[in-house]
């Protein structure tokens, strides 16, 4: 929305460079691992997702990346495009139901002319 | 196909006064979640219905409440509204409980003054 994370951390790329957003879980028994992508006034729309048991899964011009050593998760972007232009959210659930999703705070993408 | 239809869009209330929001699933979905998203704190699960049944609940406190129609629609409750209520709150709809791909609706903009 509108008003969805007013200081959020700010990632500004060049359009038709590659962006990576980065995403820090807490819960080391977190299992499943989705990203969301936010544009202004619309609800989150599901990106890709990622199960503990895998390190890396690619989609259309997207790939996610997990490292449960240091709870770390990111987004990268291929070719990023104006309309890229959103706030990202990482969640994480503690099981593979998918249930009680956690989203951290988002990284807003800025993609510049 | 008809996505996730949250209403109302907006709605304005005052202190101690309760509210409903109402939230239709893409067709064939029964499982429904409710969301609220702040700047302050992000997006934060309320609860999931699947089947007319709460099947997980989120921190909030016992003046949020939800039901889910045999149709699958579903509405939440808050009662005694408080200033930091004002936020915007999101449906989900996902066509089973396995899957993290969430289908998110617009979303219904709750200001309290």
């Amino acid at each position: 929305g509108e008003s969805v994370g007013l200081h959020l951390p700010t990632l500004s790329v060049q359009e038709g460079d590659n962006s990576i957003i980065n995403c820090a879980y807490s819960n080391s028994a977190s299992d499943y691992f989705i990203w969301y992508k936010q544009e202004s006034g619309k609800g989150p729309q599901f990106i890709i997702d990622i199960r503990s048991n895998m390190d890396k899964r690619q989609g259309q011009r997207v790939t996610v990346l997990l490292n449960k050593t240091v709870k770390h998760l990111s987004l990268q972007i291929a070719a990023t495009q104006p309309g890229d232009s959103a706030v990202y959210f990482c969640a994480e659930s503690p099981d593979n139901y998918g249930q009680n999703f956690v989203f951290g705070p988002g990284t807003r993408l800025s993609v510049l002319p | 196909k008809a996505g996730v239809t949250q209403t109302p869009r907006y709605l304005i209330k005052t202190r101690g006064q309760q509210v409903t929001l109402s939230c239709s699933p893409i067709s064939g979905h029964r499982s429904v979640s409710w969301y609220q998203q702040t700047p302050g704190q992000g997006l934060q699960f309320l609860f999931e219905y699947f089947s007319e049944t709460q099947r997980n609940k989120g921190n909030f406190p016992g003046r949020f409440s939800g039901r889910q129609f045999s149709n699958s629609r579903s509405e939440m409750n808050v009662s005694t509204l408080e200033l930091g209520d004002s936020a915007l709150y999101l449906c989900a709809s996902r066509y089973q409980r396995g899957t993290g791909e969430l289908f998110f609706g617009e979303g219904s903009r709750l200001t309290v003054l």
